[in-house]
Parts: structure tokens; C-alpha cells; sequence
């Protein structure tokens, strides 16, 4: 695997509360990347980030709010989870220039209840 | 509509069958075309990756891309059990702000009996 980690790998909320979910790297990638994963969607891109401080919405970012105050952390905020947003969360990065990889990490499984 | 369209299958084959798995395309901007496979509770990993139309061989997986049709596909060769996977396609319109802002199919279920 690459170097990403992301934490929790697991968790139980309430509806209404915040959440922050983190993923941390060792590759010193310029991008990362948050998605979900729900059944019949694959994944979808919530916000992504191009450098510290830079950041920028996906497709599916109503609810969400990213940070990234170091080049290896890029973190994920739910302001007020609700059970819609029950679903798995991955990380990814990605090196700068043409034709590059994206990593994924091993993902956030989140239920909000 | 989605921007991608995969059957999601599931899609059950015998140990050493050819597999043809495909997506189709409606954004014409698409020229970065990519196979991820992932295994249950774990994080996608990319099989193949394609620019623009043709076709890309590596090893018993070969992808094709054809832009004109917006239509791709990946073909396993004598699969193996080990190839029983989630086979999800990626697309992109290139790099912007550098970074590779990835559209999914929904992706197809495989199982390879033995």
C-alpha cells in the first residue's frame, strides 16, 4: 500500500453531531483526495486539495469541509452528520504532473445513526 | 444520467474464462481512462490506465478505449479465482490545477469459480 493512513477505519455517530475524519500520508503527494462510496454510485469526489491551504469542491461537497494545514494531512469535517451521509470514505493522492496515480487508502467505513 | 455508466453485475464466470467488463461515456472531455480493482473492505488499486483511444496490454488484462463509440472495456484472459474483485472504471478530462479529478462507474462485481 501507499503510504496513506486514514483515520478512524470505523465509526458509529449520531445524527446532528460533527465528525472529522483524517487521512495522513508519507509520500509527500501535492494532491489529496476524499470520495465515498455508496452502493449503485461508486465512488464520488467530495473536495480535494492541490497544495496546503488550496482547496476546492467536488461533485458531491454540500455538507462537507476539508483542511489541510501540513503537505501530509488533509482532513474531512461532517459540520452536522445526518444518515445520508452514512457511507465509505477514501483518501486518495496523487503526485504532480501528467499521467500520474492516483493512491487510495483503505477507507472509513462511517454510519451515522 | 451519470456521467459513466457500468453495469454493476454481479457478474459470475468458471476458472479460466475470458471476461469482458465496459463502461460508457456521455462527456466527450474525457481522455484519461483508467481499471481499478478492489477487493472487499479494502481501498481501490489501479489496473490499467489508458490515454485517449486504443488499446494497452499488460499481462493477461488488456484495455480498450474507443473515444468515437464513448465506450470502454477491459478483457481478463484465463481468470483466476484471485481475480474475483470489484472492477470499477475511471475517467478524466486531464489534469486540472493538476490534480485528477476521477469519475466512477458504479462499478462491477466479478466472481471466478473455480
Amino acid at each position: 500500500d501507499a503510504g496513506i493512513t486514514q483515520s478512524p477505519r470505523h465509526k458509529v455517530t449520531e445524527t446532528g453531531t460533527p465528525v472529522t475524519l483524517r487521512c495522513h500520508q508519507t509520500e509527500n503527494h501535492r494532491y489529496m483526495y476524499w470520495y465515498r462510496q455508496d452502493p449503485g454510485h461508486g465512488l464520488r469526489l467530495i473536495h480535494y486539495s492541490y497544495g496546503v491551504k488550496d482547496t476546492d469542491k467536488g461533485e458531491v461537497s454540500d455538507g462537507y469541509s476539508v483542511s489541510r494545514s501540513k503537505t501530509e494531512d488533509f482532513l474531512l469535517t461532517l459540520e452536522s452528520a445526518t444518515s445520508s451521509q452514512t457511507s465509505v470514505y477514501f483518501c486518495a493522492i496523487s503526485a504532480y504532473g501528467p499521467n500520474t496515480e492516483a493512491f487510495f487508502g483503505q477507507g472509513t467505513r462511517l454510519t451515522v445513526v | 444520467q451519470k456521467e459513466v455508466e457500468q453495469d454493476p453485475g454481479p457478474l459470475s464466470v468458471p476458472e479460466g474464462a475470458i471476461v469482458s467488463l465496459n463502461c460508457t461515456y456521455s462527456n466527450s472531455a474525457f481522455q484519461y481512462f483508467m481499471w481499478y480493482r478492489q477487493y472487499s473492505r479494502k481501498g481501490p488499486e489501479l489496473l490499467m490506465y489508458t490515454y485517449s483511444s486504443g488499446n494497452k496490454e499488460d499481462g493477461r488484462f488488456t484495455a480498450q478505449v474507443d473515444k468515437s463509440s464513448k465506450y470502454i472495456s477491459l478483457f481478463i484472459r484465463d481468470s483466476q479465482p484471485s481475480d474475483s474483485a470489484t472492477y470499477l472504471c475511471a475517467m478524466s478530462p486531464g489534469q486540472i490545477q493538476g490534480a485528477q479529478k476521477l469519475v466512477f462507474g458504479q462499478g462491477t462485481r466479478l466472481t471466478i469459480n473455480p
